[in-house]
């Protein structure tokens, strides 16, 4: 069976950083990309972060470029995503998601439970 | 902030068939192929409908997609009490060289 389990989610004050992890099981991790997706109270979903299957290519979502390192290990089927200088808007569920392919194309066909970040003072 | 479009909300009797548009542009679904997540309240998003028509598998048959040009729908055929629920499409968009979310639409059953 699938499993995604995301955990690190806290309070952290404006300015903070914290550092999620997504524990991945029942699949082959290292050949599948990955994708973190926020969701912010009350709001619609929201491309984070993306890394290829080797880990070799990274995306961000412009409103976290240059703040948030998405990262993988794939001897320890866990998927990670640093967080730093976190702002209020960043506030939100985060869901790790696996990336699986037909045709070419790509889609997340398994999503965690999410954690949850609060940013606040 | 979304480039894909979707009406805030639809809804629908027991039995009726309801649709769901998704818009976007040229960069996106013009180019790109279009999927579908629902999300039931309070849980994670699941993968309704991947690469613009193909149903996974235990998904019902009610559920279908399609796309033509820069747009994309989502139809419900047979709307079900369980189908009550916030659904999205997703593309990817090659201007800002990432995917994007639909502004998501509610979905009730009355």
């Amino acid at each position: 069976e699938v499993q995604l389990v995301e955990s690190g989610g806290g309070l952290v004050q404006p300015g903070g950083s914290l550092r999620l992890s997504c524990a991945a099981s029942g699949f082959t991790f290292k050949s599948h990309p990955m994708h973190w997706v926020r969701q912010a109270p009350g709001k619609g979903l929201e491309y984070v972060s993306s890394i290829t299957s080797d880990g070799g290519n990274t995306y961000d979502a412009n409103s976290v470029k240059g703040r948030f390192t998405i990262s993988r290990d794939n001897s320890n089927n866990t998927l990670y995503l640093q967080m730093d200088n976190l702002r209020p808007e960043d506030m939100a569920v985060y869901y790790c998601a696996r990336r699986s392919s037909y045709s070419g194309t790509y889609y997340s066909d398994y999503w965690g439970q999410g954690t949850l970040v609060t940013v606040s003072s | 902030q979304s480039v894909l479009t979707q009406p805030p909300s639809a809804s629908g009797t027991p039995g009726q068939r309801v649709t769901i548009s998704c818009s976007g542009s040229s960069s996106n679904i013009g180019s790109n192929t279009v999927n579908w997540y629902q999300q039931l309240p309070g849980t994670a998003p699941k993968l309704l409908i991947y690469t613009n028509s193909q149903r996974p598998s235990g998904v019902p048959d009610r559920f279908s997609g399609s796309k033509s040009g820069t747009s994309a729908s989502l139809a419900i055929s047979g709307l079900q009490p369980e189908d009550e629920a916030d659904y999205y499409c997703e593309a990817r968009d090659d201007s800002l060289n990432a995917y994007v979310f639909g502004t998501g639409t509610k979905v009730t059953v009355l």
